[in-house]
């Protein structure tokens, strides 16, 4: 069975810092697809980034990046110039072979 | 329009009802599906619907029963729930191929049914 673990229950950023948000994964598969989705409080869930594992370059969106280390099974999100409405609960999911694999979630505050 | 809506905000069922949650998109997603999230717990997948067909079901109990009646719309049946049920129940959905699997392209949201069964 895949697991994906997210070790940080909570983190805080300052407003403009940036921060980077921790997920390590377990799959035998070889060809898979990792996110980061966001869930705002009390708002809808939405993507944050996507990457192909076939892929060695590390996907980008905007402030939105990813350190993606295949061998290691490491997949963190690093959000720079942090901004008040980044403030959401951030999961790490795994999707291969009709499986799609939540992580527990992080919960990330953006102070001003 | 990139909206999944889900009607109702809010559901109080005893665990003798029957009842529907209704989900809906026009984005012609071919995808849609059923996720289950229980407080400060990541959602947990349920059911798939790939081109009104059900593909995958996470072994799901049978008090819950899905319905794809077109491309638009999903609905969850509900009946002789437990306590143990109460939970965010979110539908989502996706571009599909026919025959192949779906989860691997961005999903959209809905906003949830917040379910208690008493």
């Amino acid at each position: 069975a895949q697991t994906v673990t997210q070790s940080q229950p909570e983190m805080s950023v300052q407003e403009a810092e940036t921060v980077t948000l921790s997920c390590t994964y377990d799959t035998s598969e070889n060809n898979y697809y990792l996110f980061w989705y966001k869930q705002p409080p009390s708002r809808q869930m939405i993507l944050v980034i996507r990457q192909e594992a076939y892929k060695q370059q590390n996907a980008t969106e905007n402030r939105f990046s990813v350190n993606f280390q295949k061998a290691a099974k490491s997949f963190s999100l690093k959000i720079s110039d942090s901004q008040l409405g980044d403030t959401a609960m951030y999961f790490c999911a795994l999707y291969n072979n009709n499986d799609m694999r939540f992580g527990a979630g992080t919960r990330l505050t953006v102070k001003p | 329009d990139t909206e999944v809506t889900q009607t109702p905000k809010h559901l109080v069922m005893g665990m003798t009802n029957k009842k529907s949650l209704k989900c809906e998109q026009h984005m012609g997603h071919r995808a849609m599906y059923w996720y289950k999230q229980k407080a400060k717990k990541p959602p947990e997948l349920m059911f798939v619907y790939s081109y009104e067909k059900l593909s995958i079901n996470e072994s799901v109990p049978s008090r819950f029963s899905p319905e794809c009646p077109n491309s638009s719309l999903l609905n969850l049946h509900l009946h002789a729930l437990q306590p143990e049920d109460s939970a965010l129940y979110l539908c989502a959905s996706s571009q599909g191929a026919s025959g192949s699997p779906t989860l691997y392209n961005e999903q959209f949201f809905g906003p949830g049914t917040r379910l208690t069964v008493l």
